[in-house]
């Protein structure tokens, strides 16, 4: 089993549309947890840390559950501009701070 | 502040040849990596650094080689180009003492023919 899981899509909607994505880890030790947002041909950038309780920053919402060991991403009111491939990213302190990355889930968003 | 810059942006290699990617970050942070992205395997760690005159190797090292003399370059040597390096290489620093982002510089693009 991968220590990072995604499913790639692509995942093709509407604008308008919610989305939601998740990522599965298997190490339980696994202490903090990102998205990052790739568009093509360009670098990761951070999109949000995954908190415990759960975020939201305008139309994303990132959650962690610690029980069944995934994140997940949710997108309302997709854009046009949403249209990229969104990694996950799980730390693990207890192995040098080691980070892993999952593959990327690609969206693309339809007119 | 410019973050991570990488150099170059595109290179193509004959087999066998060496070359340098170069990698500078302007803030500071202690921990820098280098990382190839191909399609369908994500993001691979190369090599790290976690300070000055400290490397350690990620899960793909072979064919590469790093050194870090200061605390804001972080190099890549090809040693001998192989066509199983052809990819998108991408360094990148952060600062775990401080919300543990990731900075990446914008990619270089190798081909080895």
């Amino acid at each position: 089993r991968k220590e990072v899981e995604q499913d790639p899509g692509p995942f093709n909607v509407p604008e308008g549309a919610t989305v939601a994505f998740n990522c599965t880890y298997s190490n339980s030790a696994s202490q903090s947890f990102f998205w990052y947002r790739q568009d093509c041909r360009k670098e990761p950038k951070l999109l949000m840390s995954v908190y415990s309780s759960g975020n939201e920053d305008g139309r994303f919402t990132a959650q962690l559950n610690r029980a069944s060991q995934y994140i997940s991403l949710l997108i309302r009111d997709s854009k046009l501009s949403d249209s990229a491939t969104y990694l996950c990213v799980v730390t693990l302190k207890s192995s040098g701070d080691k980070l892993t990355f999952g593959t990327g889930t690609r969206l693309a968003v339809r007119p | 502040n410019a973050g991570v810059t990488q150099t170059p942006k595109f290179q193509v290699l004959k087999t066998g040849q060496s070359m340098t990617l170069q990698c500078a970050q302007d803030m500071n942070h202690e921990y820098m990596s280098w990382y190839r992205q191909d399609p369908g395997m994500g993001l691979r760690l190369i090599h790290y650094s976690v300070g000055a005159g400290i490397t350690d190797q990620g899960e793909v090292p072979n064919g590469y080689n790093v050194s870090r003399s200061t605390t804001e370059d972080f190099p890549l040597r090809l040693l001998s180009a192989a066509p199983s390096q052809t990819s998108v290489y991408f360094c990148a620093s952060r600062d775990p003492g401080h919300g543990d982002t990731i900075y990446f510089g914008e990619g270089s693009w190798l081909t080895v023919v």
